[in-house]
């Protein structure tokens, strides 16, 4: 049964880089039929897609997001990473990492603040 | 960028039938748009219930369907149980980008 699992600091100071690692366990990231997602919630709002990298290493990205992200990934630690730049309060949110879209990690807080 | 809607809240009674839709700005929903829906409860991580229109899930309960309906994207819920209640999301893929609709709080009164 394949599990992931988001890690990463929990503070981010504005204009700064949020950096996210999605662990992967119980199957291989370097599966062909499968996508990898990075999706974010803020408190008590509706969820947002960010993107995805295929396991070629392509990407797709938010319309709204495609200048501040970045999504890669790391076939030797089963991991994919986020990093969003030049963070502001507006990114505080629950982040969650997928598997196409699903299963879900449990999610991780992130907060921007001085 | 694609705007994806849905009703923001819905009541039903235990038993009924509810059908929560989600449409597009780009015009009528079709199976290209790969419609995904999700159930999140307070406090927890959105399950996924239906993708690619109809196609469910093993946990997927029976009384969940999907479909396309009038040019959306439709959940049906028959025979709702009050487990049911929970925020409901639709997923389109648009323009070579996943969107979100801003979510259905379905009641169960």
């Amino acid at each position: 049964q394949v599990q992931l699992q988001e890690s990463g600091p929990g503070l981010v100071k504005p204009s700064q880089t949020l950096s996210l690692t999605c662990t992967v366990s119980g199957g291989s990231i370097s599966s062909d039929i499968y996508y990898w997602n990075w999706i974010r919630q803020p408190a008590g709002k509706g969820l947002e897609w960010i993107g995805l990298i295929y396991t070629s290493g392509s990407t797709n990205y938010n319309p709204s997001l495609r200048s501040r992200v970045i999504i890669s990934l790391d076939t030797s630690k089963n991991q994919f990473s986020l990093r969003l730049s030049s963070v502001t309060a507006a990114d505080t949110a629950i982040y969650y990492c997928a598997r196409d879209f699903s299963p879900w990690g449990q999610g991780t807080l992130v907060t921007v603040s001085s | 960028q694609t705007v994806v809607t849905q009703e923001p809240s819905l009541t039903v009674s235990p038993g009924g039938t509810v059908t929560l839709t989600c449409a597009s700005s780009t015009g009528a929903v079709t199976s290209g748009y790969y419609p995904n829906w999700f159930q999140q409860k307070p406090g927890q991580v959105p399950r996924a219930l239906i993708y690619s229109t109809s196609k469910k899930h093993s946990w997927t309960p029976a009384r969940f369907s999907g479909s396309l309906l009038g040019g959306k994207a439709a959940l049906t819920l028959s025979g709702v149980q009050p487990e049911d209640e929970a925020e409901y999301y639709c997923l389109l893929y648009s323009g070579g980008a996943w969107v979100f609709g801003g979510g259905t709080k379905l009641t169960v009164l």
